[in-house]
């Protein structure tokens, strides 16, 4: 298995406080991903990176911000948590366009906003 | 825009059967189409991927898919299904806006064999 570390596992918070997640990979892969998973969405990519403090928007940004100061770390903040934010998270990792098409996960997040 | 949609929420099949998990894409270019799975609290796994080449790729547990160009389906297979099967199947395809690698998930089939 790809060395994929999220912690925390499981977060139970409240609406309107701030939480972040962390994404430790120890492949020194340059891309970096972190997707939610909701029933009846499959998997929805929120932000990316590319490298050191080089980061892009996916397709479910609002709400989110990331930041990646060394390549193994990545970092997804909600800045004030909805209820609307409860999901699973996933990071992953990938060497694209090294002719490894493909992504490495790690095993999650369980964020509950309540 | 890529996109990929999965017809079934989920798919019932019998241990010892062959079963189909469907996928269809709609890509502007050359379509790179994957196949993932995932166990009950688990991250996903890379099962299989089309890039250019033969349309049977073979994968990870004895699963294989078919891509079909003109009917733009990439659909899962295995000859003869196990329980140990039953998960939940994603098919994607590659985000063709720059070489990043991003991915683009369809909704998700549930597989469930039974003995």
């Amino acid at each position: 298995d790809a060395g994929i570390t999220q912690s925390p596992r499981h977060k139970v918070t409240e609406t309107g406080t701030p939480v972040t997640l962390r994404c430790h990979q120890t492949e020194n892969h340059r891309y970096m991903y972190w997707y939610r998973q909701d029933p009846g969405h499959g998997l929805r990519l929120i932000h990316y990176s590319y490298g050191v403090k080089d980061t892009d928007k996916g397709e479910v940004s609002d709400g989110y911000s990331v930041s990646r100061s060394k390549t193994e770390d990545f970092l997804l903040t909600l800045e004030s948590a909805t209820s609307s934010q409860t999901s699973v998270y996933f990071c992953a990792i990938s060497e694209a366009g090294t002719g490894v098409e493909k992504l490495f996960f790690g095993s999650g997040t369980q964020l509950s906003v309540l | 825009a890529q996109s990929v949609a999965q017809p079934e929420d989920q798919v019932n099949v019998a241990e010892g059967n062959p079963l189909t998990v469907k996928c269809t894409y709609s890509v502007s270019g050359n379509p790179y189409l994957f196949w993932y799975v995932q166990y009950p609290n688990r991250g996903l796994q890379f099962l299989l991927k089309y890039i250019t080449g033969d349309n049977l790729v073979k994968g990870s547990y004895g699963f294989e898919a078919e891509f079909n160009k003109s009917q733009t389906s990439f659909h899962l297979k295995k000859p003869s299904a196990l329980v140990s099967d039953s998960a939940l199947y994603f098919c994607a395809v590659r985000d063709s806006s720059g070489n990043t690698g991003k991915l683009i998930f369809g909704q998700g089939t549930t597989l469930q064999v039974k003995p």
